[in-house]
C-alpha cells in the first residue's frame, strides 16, 4: 500500500527555517520515474504547489518560494526533506506531501495526511 | 507562470441536479488538466486527470471535459458526499499551479 506522512514542527518562529519530513511507503524514489511534491494551503484559502522532486534528483520549485525553498532526498531512510528559509506569518498553512501519478498525466494521486505549521512569535 | 481561474467560486444545488464548474488556463495547457476533491478538514482527492480520464475508483457521475485553455469538471446528479471544495490543476511544464477552488454545497 502507498502512503506518505508529513512531520515536523507544529510551530516556527518568524525568521527561522522550517524542515518538514515526507516518510514514503510502499515505493521508494530509488524507483525510476518516482516522483514527489510538496503542497500548502493556508487556513481557509486554496492549493498552492510547492515544488517537486524526481527520483533522478531533478528539482523544480515555484517561482514565488524558490529563493527560500529547497527539497531535497534521503533514499536510505525512504524520505522527502522540505526547507523553507526565513519562515514569515503569511507561510502559516497545512503543507502537504503527494506522490505523483506516473506517465504523463503529472497529478497527486496520493496525497499525505498533511501537518499544520503556525508561524508566530 | 499560468494561472487557473475557476466559477464560479462557489454555489448550491439540489441532490440529484447536474452540476458544472469551468476552469481557464492563461495560455494553452493541451490537456494537462487534473480535478480534485477536498472535504472538510481532509486532503485532498484526485478524480479526472489528463482533463478527462477518470481515477480509479471515483464514481462515473464525475467527468471532465476541454484542452487547451478551457476545462469543465461535471457532476452529472449531485449526492451529498459530493459536498467538497473542487479544484482544477494545471501540469503542463515544470511549473504547476492550482485553481482558486470552487465550493460545492447542498440546497
Amino acid at each position: 500500500q502507498v502512503t506518505l506522512k508529513e512531520s515536523g514542527p507544529a510551530l516556527v518562529k518568524p525568521t527561522q527555517t522550517l524542515t518538514l519530513t515526507c516518510t514514503l511507503s510502499g515505493f521508494s524514489l530509488r524507483t525510476t520515474g518516482v516522483r514527489v511534491s510538496w503542497i500548502r494551503q493556508p487556513p481557509g484559502k486554496a492549493l498552492e504547489w510547492l515544488g517537486r522532486i524526481d527520483w533522478d534528483d531533478d528539482k523544480f520549485y515555484s517561482t514565488s518560494l524558490k529563493t527560500r525553498l529547497t527539497i531535497s532526498k534521503d533514499t536510505s531512510k525512504n524520505q522527502v526533506v522540505l526547507t523553507l528559509t526565513n519562515m514569515d506569518p503569511a507561510d502559516t498553512a497545512t503543507y502537504y506531501c503527494a506522490h505523483i501519478l506516473g506517465g504523463t498525466a503529472d497529478a497527486f494521486d496520493i496525497w499525505g495526511q498533511g501537518t499544520m505549521v503556525t508561524v508566530s512569535s | 507562470d499560468i494561472q487557473m481561474t475557476q466559477s464560479p467560486s462557489s454555489l448550491s444545488a439540489f441532490v440529484g441536479d447536474r452540476v458544472t464548474i469551468t476552469c481557464r488556463a492563461s495560455q494553452s495547457i493541451d490537456n494537462f488538466l487534473n480535478w480534485y476533491q477536498q472535504r472538510p478538514g481532509k486532503a485532498p482527492r484526485l478524480l479526472i486527470y489528463g482533463a478527462s480520464t477518470l481515477q480509479t475508483g471515483v464514481p462515473l457521475r464525475f467527468s471532465g471535459s476541454g484542452s487547451g485553455t478551457d476545462f469543465t469538471l461535471t457532476i452529472s446528479s449531485l449526492q451529498p458526499e459530493d459536498i467538497a471544495t473542487y479544484y482544477c490543476q494545471q501540469s503542463d511544464g515544470t511549473l504547476w499551479t492550482f485553481g482558486q477552488g470552487t465550493k460545492v454545497e447542498i440546497k
